[in-house]
């Protein structure tokens, strides 16, 4: 069945420092791909998205590239902020007619400053 | 509403009591889903409803769990004879479209079940 593989937390990273969360994905068809980010005592909130291959989805600086060749959808971020402290999750949206999202663990970020 | 609402934010609950979680989506948002986030765990799928139907149920644990949905709105999620592995934090969220890949979801903020 379609799953999605996170890189294993916690990622601790200095301010400014250069952010790579790995997210790679087995599914059959075409999904779409998500970036879901959770702060503290706060709810899931969609990050950014990407529905084709080669699509790059974007939002507050994070970017992330849907490359089927390798199966991936890995988030990136330039210089992070201490803001940025929070869970990352990962997602598919299958090709079946349902729409539900399959996710990933989730990555643990913590930005010292 | 101007969001996905959950009730209660947080439930405490004795082993073998059956409990009731709310959720208020969307107005107009005709898919509605819900998950569980154990701790330390990845969200886990339990339910889908288009309107008031649930085309997947695939991810219920077991039949002490149960869900429905009534006017393509409210959703109660059931859980019956609770045990100590059904504490977590139980999310739902609602989109336009179900079946449509290009929607997100918008996700409720939770409710904490702990069961004692």
């Amino acid at each position: 069945g379609d799953s999605v593989t996170q890189m294993e937390g916690p990622v601790t990273l200095s301010e400014e420092a250069f952010l790579t969360i790995n997210c790679t994905y087995t599914a059959t068809g075409y999904p779409s791909l998500f970036w879901y980010v959770q702060y503290p005592g706060e709810g899931l909130q969609l990050l950014l998205k990407a529905t084709k291959a080669d699509d790059k989805g974007s939002n507050k600086g994070f970017e992330a590239t849907y490359r089927k060749e390798t199966t991936s959808f890995h988030l990136e971020k330039g210089s992070v902020q201490v803001s940025d402290s929070a869970v990352y999750f990962c997602a598919l949206k299958g090709s079946g007619n349902t729409g539900k999202l399959i996710f990933g663990q989730g990555t643990t970020l913590q930005v010292k400053p | 509403g101007a969001g996905v609402s959950q009730s209660p934010s947080n439930k405490v609950t004795e082993k073998g009591k059956d409990v009731e979680l709310r959720c208020d989506p969307i107005s107009g948002h005709t898919a509605l889903y819900w998950y569980r986030q154990s701790l330390g765990q990845g969200l886990e799928f339990l339910i889908y409803f288009q309107g008031n139907s649930a085309p997947d149920k695939s991810g219920l644990p077991s039949d002490r769990f149960s869900a429905e949905r009534t006017g393509g709105s409210v959703s109660t999620l059931t859980i019956q004879r609770t045990q100590q592995e059904d504490s977590a934090v139980y999310l739902c969220a609602s989109s336009l479209q179900g079946t449509y890949s290009n929607y997100g979801y918008t996700f409720g903020s939770g409710t904490r079940l702990t069961v004692v």
